[in-house]
């Protein structure tokens, strides 16, 4: 089973800071088999990026997913008010699919 | 507009038994995967197994294997989700979502079900 580690576990920036979030895996995704999710409180999970880099339908393109085989990067440019949220990252390059622990960026 | 729609919240006492379910509109309901996600309060997503409605393949993640029990009624493009006797630990939140890639076991989950509280409680 692949184990995903995001880091840090809580971002405290201010509205138009960049975030750099981080998920590591421990082997290599295949394929780069890599998803971010956004989970807002008190609503289901939304895919953001899938493949480690190409956004989901509708996503802004302040959203950014990099990274390969084991380290992976979400960057949001410029945070906007909405952006405030908790995100997971998911690896789907082998069973049993995994996430990881989220991160949370709170307002500072 | 694809949309998965869960029933409702549900609280129920240990050792009573339950089934929610994931209706599929907007696309082939038989032709994607769908997976459940179990959320536990305050904390992150687990992956807990899939169906293809279409053959009724099912996978189950080794952490519920014999826990739960996933099925399908392609009839009425609905999912489920079914406990025989449920415990206090089997509170949570309940997402079905449906496999991005037709037909294929590795894929990115879109969309999401609303999600299905269930509390277990005596």
């Amino acid at each position: 089973e692949i184990v995903l580690t995001q880091s840090p576990g809580t971002l405290s920036l201010s509205p138009g800071e960049r975030a750099t979030l981080s998920c590591r895996a421990s082997q290599s995704v295949s394929s780069n088999y890599l998803a971010w999710y956004q989970e807002k409180p008190g609503q289901a999970p939304g895919l953001l990026i899938y493949d480690a880099s190409t956004r989901a339908s509708g996503v802004p393109d302040r959203f950014i997913g990099s990274g390969s085989g084991t380290d992976f990067t979400l960057t949001i440019s410029r945070l906007e008010p909405e952006d405030f949220a908790v995100y997971y990252c998911q690896q789907y390059g082998s069973s049993p699919l995994t996430f990881g622990g989220g991160t949370k960026v709170e307002i500072k | 507009e694809v949309q998965l729609v869960q029933s409702r919240a549900e609280v129920k006492k240990p050792g009573d038994s339950l089934r929610i379910s994931c209706k599929g509109s907007g696309y082939s309901f038989t032709t994607y995967w769908i997976a459940w996600v179990r959320q536990m309060p305050g904390k992150g997503l687990e992956w807990m197994g899939i169906i293809y409605p279409g053959d009724f393949d099912i996978r189950y993640s080794p952490s519920f294997q014999g826990q739960v029990t996933i099925s399908a009624d392609k009839s009425i493009s609905t999912a489920y989700l079914q406990w025989s006797s449920l415990k206090a630990s089997d509170t949570a939140m309940y997402y079905c979502v449906r496999h991005s890639r037709m037909g294929a076991t590795l894929s990115w989950f879109d969309p999401w079900g609303q999600g299905t509280l269930v509390t277990v409680s005596s």
